[in-house]
């Protein structure tokens, strides 16, 4: 089945304790984002991945690292999480990165105490 | 200023009222217009892509128009199934790397029996 997937679901951690959620897919798309989702804000991009070792920054970038070693991994690395990184995230994929539609994962929700 | 403004933040139809919903844009070379559909705690699931003024797609209760500036979503005779958060994003040409995407904010629709 095509999908992409993360991990973890859910998450609670403390402020400064370094975090990985970590986003795969199997359809062998090149382009690869993540975005966090909060009421009244709505979807903004963090980083984007338009191939392999090639990365961007998005919209809301601050606090936030990637990485894409291999085509079907993206990574999304809080080094010192802050209480302000609390949201839910999600990764997403698309064949490439002009005028293609987007396959997102089921979602992280985490919470930084 | 929002570059994609979605209307009506929330709509309450009852089963079998059909209605529109609007996605306007204030971006130049448009690359893409996306609808997507998202239930509570899980990723977005795509709908439509429009590229270009006049077109139009449809699947099942849902036809997607585009116009130069805005892009509609017309429900007709919606089932409590139906019920959802849509959201828009828009694709735009930028001046380097990847494109722009924007996402509007959604409007939340609740189909009552």
């Amino acid at each position: 089945e095509a999908q992409v997937t993360q991990n973890p679901r859910y998450l609670i951690t403390v402020t400064g304790k370094k975090l990985t959620v970590t986003c795969s897919q199997n359809m062998n798309h090149e382009y690869m984002s993540w975005y966090r989702q909060d009421p009244g804000l709505g979807l903004r991009q963090i980083y984007y991945s338009m191939n392999v070792e090639v990365t961007d920054k998005g919209d809301v970038p601050e606090g936030y690292k990637v990485s894409r070693k291999e085509k079907r991994n993206f990574p999304l690395i809080l080094e010192s999480p802050s209480p302000n990184q609390t949201s839910l995230y999600f990764c997403a994929s698309s064949p490439l990165a002009g005028g293609y539609e987007q396959y997102f994962g089921p979602g992280t929700r985490l919470t930084v105490t | 200023e929002d570059q994609v403004t979605q209307s009506p933040e929330a709509l309450r139809l009852q089963e079998g009222e059909s209605s529109s919903l609007n996605c306007s844009y204030t971006v130049s070379g448009l690359r893409g217009l996306f609808w997507y559909r998202q239930d509570p705690g899980k990723g977005p699931e795509f709908l439509f892509t429009l590229y270009s003024a006049g077109e139009e797609k449809e699947k099942e209760r849902l036809k997607a128009t585009l116009t130069k500036k805005e892009s509609f979503l017309h429900i007709t005779a919606p089932k409590p199934e139906d019920s959802a958060t849509y959201l828009c994003a828009v694709q735009w040409v930028s001046g380097g790397g990847a494109d722009g995407l924007t996402f509007g904010k959604g409007t939340h629709l609740i189909i009552q029996p």
